[in-house]
């Protein structure tokens, strides 16, 4: 079946502006994840969902970042009044389940998001 | 706080030779660790999953090793070929969520 899939790929915005990324995880996994990642860096945990709810929002940076999944498929993660710093590779991932030994995280290709 | 470091940062090495990369992370309470691949302004490519329980997991020329109480994983890449040049990430499942190392580098010079 298809894999995760995010839209758009790239993302070019101006400072200031509202953007919002998709994510569309793989059929039946109910857990979905969204990343962030830095150049040259690791990538850094922002939220999780389990169903429709988000479980675990601790690592948004700040109340400008929203993230939301109300059917419990597509997610979309929101970013407003853009900053230079919140230019980065935003990845998703999602898995059948969370918490458990035999738990796989299935990424996306990632969006990349520059804002000038 | 979990913590992730990788080791060495950078790495290059002619075609052909074994190689190791190391992963070290700080709280062995964890569900899993994977080892994942990524070439330059690209997504991520998962190599392996080794479950807690697991000492080792291998695919093709490449095996990775848990050894969990003292924090440490080790992915072994046999006879590297230019086509191995990627970066290399090593990720722990700490209950939902996964922590993260920087990465190494890694050029194969044909």
């Amino acid at each position: 079946g298809a894999g995760v899939s995010q839209t758009p790929s790239n993302k070019v915005t101006e400072k200031g502006k509202y953007v919002e990324l998709r994510c569309d995880p793989i059929s039946g996994h109910t857990a979905l994840y969204w990343y962030r990642q830095s150049l040259g860096q690791g990538p850094e945990f922002l939220i999780y969902f389990q169903g429709t709810g988000a479980a675990d929002d601790s690592g948004l940076p700040n109340d400008r970042f929203f993230a939301v999944r109300p059917e419990g498929s597509v997610s979309t993660l929101k970013i407003q009044r853009t900053e230079r710093g919140d230019s980065a590779m935003y990845l998703c991932a999602s898995s059948l389940w969370s918490g458990k030994a035999y738990n796989e995280q299935f990424f996306g290709p990632g969006t990349r998001l520059t804002v000038l | 706080k979990q913590e992730v470091t990788q080791i060495p940062a950078a790495l290059s090495v002619p075609e052909g030779e074994n190689l190791v990369l190391n992963c070290s992370f700080t709280d062995s309470a964890i569900y899993n660790l994977q080892w994942f691949r990524q070439d330059p302004g690209k997504g991520l490519t998962s190599l392996l999953l080794i479950q807690s329980s697991q000492r080792e997991q291998t695919s093709g020329r490449l095996n990775a090793s848990l050894d969990k109480s003292s924090g440490r994983s080790t992915l072994y890449i046999a006879a590297s070929q230019p086509g191995d040049s990627a970066t290399y990430l090593c990720a722990v499942d700490s209950n939902y969520q996964l922590i993260w190392g920087a990465g190494t580098k890694l050029i194969i010079k044909p």
